[in-house]
């Protein structure tokens, strides 16, 4: 599976939109990015993926660039809550491992 | 709809003793994913279980720890003869089958094992 990079921290402003990014220049045809946050001591949360096409849900978008080389999940309205480390990982379909890397630590301040 | 369920919580052992940590995976999930997370660190993989199957297990240390997932009842991650260093939280995660198109897993809350 591809790596991924990211960020290792950034900072929002509560209600602002939070863009975190993600390289993934070796990210091969078949490869889906996935992103997920972990709250402090939680349990991770699956929050979208994609593979091509950008991919809006109740949580987030993702953005992938048309060259598929990176990709942004943006956060439209970000609160206190959505602190967290986020992972951005790409990996082929079907069931294989996910790997997690260190993610991006956000805070998001008030 | 119960997600993923992890039991116990907490649990504490002395060192040498065994630890055995359940997770039930979601309704209709048969592919089940273990993960430890030590202090201050990131997950790390540690095996991949089907119905009766281990499919990948990588991550795991070659000595002391055993995982299962039998036809009926939960996923047992076991660890024997305990030492601090096993001091960490467990994930477990369950995703639906595999050739279906893809899904993001759904993880439980984890078991703490404390060491002392």
């Amino acid at each position: 599976d591809a790596k991924t990079t990211q960020p290792p921290s950034m900072d929002c402003a509560e209600g602002r939109a939070a863009n975190l990014p993600c390289n993934h220049s070796t990210i091969s045809g078949n490869e889906y990015v996935y992103w997920y946050r972990q709250i402090h001591s939680q349990g991770p949360q699956y929050i979208i993926h994609g593979l091509k096409n950008n991919e809006t849900n109740e949580m987030a978008s993702l953005i992938i660039t048309e060259d598929r080389k990176s990709s942004t999940l943006i956060l439209p309205h970000a609160t206190l809550r959505d602190t967290a480390v986020y992972y951005c990982i790409v990996k082929r379909s079907g069931g294989f491992k996910t790997i997690f890397g260190a993610g991006t630590r956000l805070f998001v301040k008030a | 709809n119960a997600g993923v369920m992890q039991n116990p919580r907490h649990l504490v052992r002395r060192r040498g003793q065994e630890a055995r940590l359940r997770c039930s995976p979601m309704k209709g999930h048969s592919h089940v994913y273990w993960y430890r997370q030590l202090p201050e660190e990131g997950l790390k993989f540690m095996v991949y279980l089907q119905k009766e199957n281990i499919i990948d297990e990588s991550g795991m240390p070659k000595e002391r720890f055993s995982a299962e997932f039998p036809k009926e009842g939960p996923s047992i991650l076991r660890i024997q003869q305990v030492v601090r260093g096993d001091s960490a939280a467990y994930f477990c995660a369950s995703s639906p089958l595999a050739t279906e198109a893809n899904y993001g897993y759904t993880f439980g809350s984890g078991t703490r094992l404390t060491v002392v």
